[in-house]
């Protein structure tokens, strides 16, 4: 079974520039994740998608960040601009059902805003 | 406000000794708590979970315990191997709030051969 696919591995941009990652769940996972984890600090849930809707994202900057999930599949989370402090490792998982107990991670995308 | 606690950043042992990490939480509406291993450059992997309602839950060699009037979990691996080298994050389920996962800050564990 192939796992939670996400790219790309590692992005370097200048602060005000955007950005974009790409995930692609497990086959069949209806919930899917995007969780933003700063050096030192546990992951911490940005937004969670239920199919193609929206369940949480209370802790999304939405004046920067902005996230989809279009046909329910795969997802894409966006930075626009981009800040200094932005810079940690997006990790997007997904599992069978509603409630992220034993959610299957990606190797997630390291981004270093310089 | 850290609702979930790993206390100790860092934790090392001996091959074929027990590791004991520890987890404390302050929400009493966290009903499911998980420990996820995380090796460098890669996502967490889900490791053990157990229920609030239940105060141990065992899977080969690692085994979960939970202290609900102490808010307290512990996960105890043996014995303990130097590819369990990794860092270990606890996290808990709040039944109130989507489920959503609070994570600790991890604590990373040396195991030496």
């Amino acid at each position: 079974e192939a796992g939670v696919a996400q790219s790309p591995r590692y992005k370097i941009i200048e602060k005000r520039q955007s950005v974009a990652f790409w995930c692609n769940p497990i086959s069949g996972h209806a919930t899917l994740y995007w969780y933003q984890q700063i050096l030192g600090q546990g992951p911490k849930l940005l937004i969670q998608f239920q199919n193609n809707g929206v369940v949480d994202d209370s802790q999304l900057p939405k004046d920067r960040f902005s996230a989809e999930r279009l046909k329910g599949v795969d997802s894409t989370l966006k930075i626009q601009p981009a800040k200094l402090e932005d810079s940690a490792v997006y990790l997007c998982a997904s599992s069978l059902v509603g409630g992220p107990t034993e959610a299957f991670f990606g190797q997630g995308t390291r981004l270093t805003v310089v | 406000d850290q609702q979930v606690k790993q206390n100790s950043p860092s934790l090392s042992v001996q091959e074929g000794r027990i590791s004991i990490l520890n987890c404390d939480y302050t929400n009493s509406m966290f009903d499911y708590f998980l420990w996820y291993k995380k090796y460098p450059a890669e996502g967490p992997t889900f490791l053990i979970s157990i229920s609030s309602i239940k105060d141990k839950n065992e899977d080969g060699r690692f085994t979960v315990f939970l202290n609900k009037s102490a808010k307290h979990l512990s996960l105890h691996i043996v014995p303990s191997q130097p590819g369990d080298s990794a860092v270990y994050f606890c996290a808990a389920a709040d039944a109130g709030n989507n489920r959503k996962l609070i994570w600790g800050l991890g604590t990373s564990l040396a195991v030496n051969p």
